[in-house]
This record gives C-alpha cells, sequence and structure tokens, in this order.
C-alpha cells in the first residue's frame, strides 16, 4: 500500500534551534497539508499545496514557519527560531482534490503520515 | 463558519459491548464530506470512512457502522462487539468548499477493557 512517508519520527532539540520537517507524499496525490496536534488545540491545519502551489498558510505563524514543496514528491515545514510551544506532533498528509466546473470539490479521503513528534526544550 | 464537535471526550467499555461516538458539524457549504479516523495509541491516524453529502445511507463494514442525518447534522459512529483492540482515539473531521482540508473535532477517547 502507498504511505505518506515523514521524516524524522522523533525530534529533540534547544529552543533557537532549525527545525526541519520532511514529508514525501503518495505518488499522484495533487494535495498536501501540514497539521499540528497538541494536547489544548487538538489537530490544526498549518498549510497546504495544491499541484505544488501554497493555497492557505494561515494556519502558521508567519513569523518563524514556512512550509514549501520544491517537488511533487517532498514537502517540507520548517520552523527558525523554534520555541517551547512549537513541541507537538506535525503531520503531513496528501489526497486528491478535484475541482469541478462549479467550483465545488470532490475531496478523496486524505491519508496522513506517523507524524514527527517534536520537542524543544 | 465550519466546526466539528465530538461531546464525548472519553468513553469507557467493557468488551463485547456496542458503543456510539457522537458527532455534529455546522457547515454553510452545500457539498460537504465527512470523515472519521483513528488514532490508536501508537499515534498514527487511520481513514476509516469518507462520506458526502449527497449520501444519507448509512454504512455497516464489519463491526463498524455509520448513521449520516443531515437533518440534525450528525454522522455517527457505532462500534458492535467492541474489542480491546478498537481502543483509540477517534476523530470525526469534516471538509468542504474547494479546499479539502479537514476540521476535526476534539476526538473521543474509547477505552475498551476486557
Amino acid at each position: 500500500d502507498a504511505r505518506v512517508t515523514q521524516t524524522p519520527r522523533h525530534k529533540v532539540t534547544e529552543m533557537g534551534q532549525e527545525v526541519t520537517m520532511r514529508c514525501q507524499p503518495i505518488l499522484g496525490h495533487n494535495t498536501v497539508f501540514w497539521y499540528r496536534q497538541t494536547m489544548m488545540q487538538g489537530l490544526e491545519l498549518l498549510a497546504y499545496f495544491r499541484n505544488r502551489a501554497p493555497l492557505d498558510d494561515s494556519g502558521m505563524p508567519k513569523d518563524r514557519f514556512s512550509a514549501e514543496m520544491p517537488d511533487a514528491t517532498l514537502a517540507t515545514l520548517k520552523i527558525q527560531p523554534s520555541e517551547p510551544r512549537d513541541s507537538a506532533v506535525y503531520f503531513c498528509a496528501s489526497g486528491l482534490v478535484f475541482i469541478q466546473t462549479d467550483q465545488r470539490s470532490i475531496n478523496q479521503p486524505q491519508h496522513f503520515g506517523d507524524g514527527t513528534r517534536l520537542s524543544i526544550l | 463558519a465550519q466546526k466539528v464537535t465530538q461531546a464525548q471526550t472519553e468513553i469507557s467499555v467493557v468488551e463485547k459491548e456496542d458503543v456510539t461516538l457522537d458527532c455534529v458539524y455546522e457547515t454553510r457549504d452545500t457539498t460537504y464530506y465527512l470523515f472519521w479516523y483513528k488514532q490508536p495509541p501508537s499515534g498514527e491516524l487511520v481513514f476509516l470512512i469518507r462520506r458526502n453529502s449527497f449520501d444519507e445511507q448509512n454504512e455497516i463494514s464489519g463491526r463498524y457502522s455509520w448513521n449520516f442525518q443531515k437533518s440534525t447534522s450528525s454522522f455517527n459512529f457505532t462500534i458492535t462487539a467492541s474489542q480491546v483492540v478498537d481502543s483509540a482515539v477517534y476523530f470525526c473531521a469534516l471538509s468542504g468548499g474547494s479546499q479539502g482540508n479537514l476540521i476535526f473535532g476534539k476526538g473521543t477517547k474509547l477505552s475498551v477493557k476486557p
């Protein structure tokens, strides 16, 4: 079965350090999402791309977070500088979204990677 | 605005009991999708089901069944004859408009005791 692959699985670092999380979406999926899971906020959307173009990053703190998709097989999420409040599990997901002529979408299920558990000390 | 409410934070049952997880959603979109995901203790998110807003047929898959009612904006999930392996956090999610992103509920933690 095709899977979304995320690396690293775990990351522990000190505040102020740069953190880069990587995601390989499922081949053929046109949309890639980054979500963050915390006890307080639950699962929340950070950013997403369609056909590699960024569509929405309003969920991200702009001053320290950046998301890119340099090619169809790689999405990255960077935090610089990291802070203790960034500690969370970060999930990447990919899926197929079709936009019909009436602008309504057909949303296939998103498939999630195993997540990156990030701890900022 | 879109919102998903899972009022049950935690449920504990004994093996072989039936259990229903509630999900209520809010959306102004006429076309939308509803999902259930399972998050076992190992942490991954596993897709269980997708339902679109035009299909109100209930669905059964083995011990799992889903009841979608647009009139009450609910998409409830029932596990029949629960097993210890069903212990997990279950998330209901909504996707609408042209974005495709998921709006998650807070999740229901299900504990099935032997």
